[in-house]
């Protein structure tokens, strides 16, 4: 059975505070790895899309990286503001299926 | 809004019945996901189809069919529900059915089953 990890679960930051979370996926029969950012009562809104080893990506405050070896990708939120409260997603893609984590859940206060 | 479009937003009903879920992909799409959140799990993968193809097969249950018509669209069928069937329903198109595309996510249909 695939296991995509997330972690942490939740996280609890102050307005200002940059913040990371991993996503843990196998290390074999790489395609893809997707970032989704899933805020309440919306749909999944697609944040990056990551297939080379050592990837680094960027759209504004957020950033991501992709380490396809070992298997992990971290991303990151510079200066959180209370909109960036929401739950962040990691999918493995195995050819078009993606395989989802549980998410990190993020609350950021004002 | 993604351009994926779902009706219905909800649909409440009985157990042992059948229902279907509808779902438009974004314009030029041509590869369909359907996606299955439960209530303590995760974002689930259905089923996939691509141009009017079945591609890929997650953990759809027997009692679950789905089918692409040409106009691209698809349907989703849940036939003899039972409880555990509730669930927020995602389809999601992308442009192909390669690993790299984004895929798009429509707005749900929640399913509750009484």
């Amino acid at each position: 059975i695939l296991n995509v990890e997330q972690s942490p679960q939740s996280l609890h930051v102050q307005e200002g505070d940059s913040t990371n979370f991993t996503c843990s996926f196998p290390s074999s029969n790489f395609y893809a790895l997707h970032w989704y950012r899933w805020e309440t009562a919306k749909s999944p809104e697609a944040l990056f899309v990551m297939t080379l080893n050592g990837d680094e990506k960027k759209k504004g405050r957020i950033s991501a990286t992709l380490n396809t070896k070992e298997g992990y990708s971290y991303l990151y939120i510079k200066g959180s503001q209370p909109e960036d409260s929401a739950t962040y997603l990691c999918a493995f893609d195995q050819g078009g299926k993606l395989i989802f984590g549980q998410g990190t859940e993020l609350s950021v206060k004002p | 809004d993604s351009g994926v479009t779902q009706t219905p937003k909800h649909l409440i009903t009985a157990t042992g019945q059948r229902v279907t879920l509808r779902c438009s992909p974004r314009s030029g799409d041509l590869s369909v996901y359907w996606y299955q959140q439960s209530l303590d799990q995760g974002l689930q993968f259905l089923i996939q189809y691509y141009n009017g193809e079945e591609r890929a097969k997650g953990n759809i249950l027997e009692r679950f069919s789905a089918q692409q018509f040409p106009d691209l669209h698809s349907e989703l069928n849940l036939s003899s529900l039972e409880l555990g069937d509730s669930a927020l329903y995602f389809c999601a198109s992308s442009v192909t059915t390669s690993a790299y595309n984004e895929q798009f996510f429509g707005p749900g249909t929640r399913l509750t089953v009484l």
